[in-house]
């Protein structure tokens, strides 16, 4: 299996509080992506990174931030948790050669309340 | 219209059947991958395709670049096989694009 971590894999939060998801990462691959899961939905692309400190938006992004400080971690921040952002976040890694595999992480629960 | 499409959204088959699942995408490629999830699991890659075709044990994996459209093929399909499989493609511009999945369920 790649090395990809999430934390936390489950967390209940208050609707205005602050949250950060980490994802960690030992295969010094340089993309790296946040995605959430909701039912209708599949996947839909938060943001996303091609190296340290170079991150872009993706179709999602709306009260989402995020920061890759170093190659093995990227962390996604709801500033101002929200109802509407509970879901399912995954990561996910790729190398950024094109015809290389894309590796994801087991999946963050986040429920706001 | 979504840029990946998957067909069908859900299907249910008895053991043993040979299941197709369809994918189609609009937007230029550098790859293609099939992914498992089984319910509240994360997500496992199970091929990564930019050509022709894969196999795998009882899973195989087509592509068409010019028709812009991939099939999962699973022989001899089993309960365990239960699972939303996932077309996602890697866009020329490096991002990752997924479809919505397709729900199989092998009844014993």
């Amino acid at each position: 299996d790649a090395g990809i971590t999430q934390s936390p894999r489950h967390k209940v939060t208050e609707t205005g509080t602050p949250v950060t998801l980490r994802c960690h990462q030992t295969e010094n691959h340089r993309y790296m992506y946040w995605y959430r899961q909701d039912p209708g939905h599949g996947l839909r692309l938060i943001h996303y990174s091609y190296g340290v400190k170079d991150t872009d938006k993706g179709e999602v992004s709306d009260g989402y931030s995020v920061s890759r400080s170093k190659t093995e971690d990227f962390l996604l921040t709801l500033e101002s948790a929200t109802s509407s952002q509970t879901s399912v976040y995954f990561c996910a890694i790729r190398a950024p050669d094109r015809n290389t595999e894309a590796f994801f992480g087991q999946g963050t629960r986040l429920t706001v309340v | 219209k979504n840029e990946v499409e998957q067909s069908p959204q859900n299907l249910t088959a008895q053991e043993g059947e040979f299941i197709t699942i369809n994918c189609s995408y609009s937007v230029g490629i550098s790859a293609l991958h099939w992914l498992q999830q089984h319910p509240g699991g994360g997500i496992v890659s199970l091929f990564m395709l930019s050509s022709g075709k894969k196999k795998h044990g009882r899973l195989i994996a087509t592509i068409n670049i010019q028709e812009k459209h991939s099939s999962l093929h699973i022989t001899a399909s089993h309960p365990r096989d239960s699972a939303v499989y996932i077309c996602a493609v890697s866009t020329r511009d490096d991002k990752i694009i997924f479809g919505k999945g397709t729900r199989l369920h092998i009844l014993p």
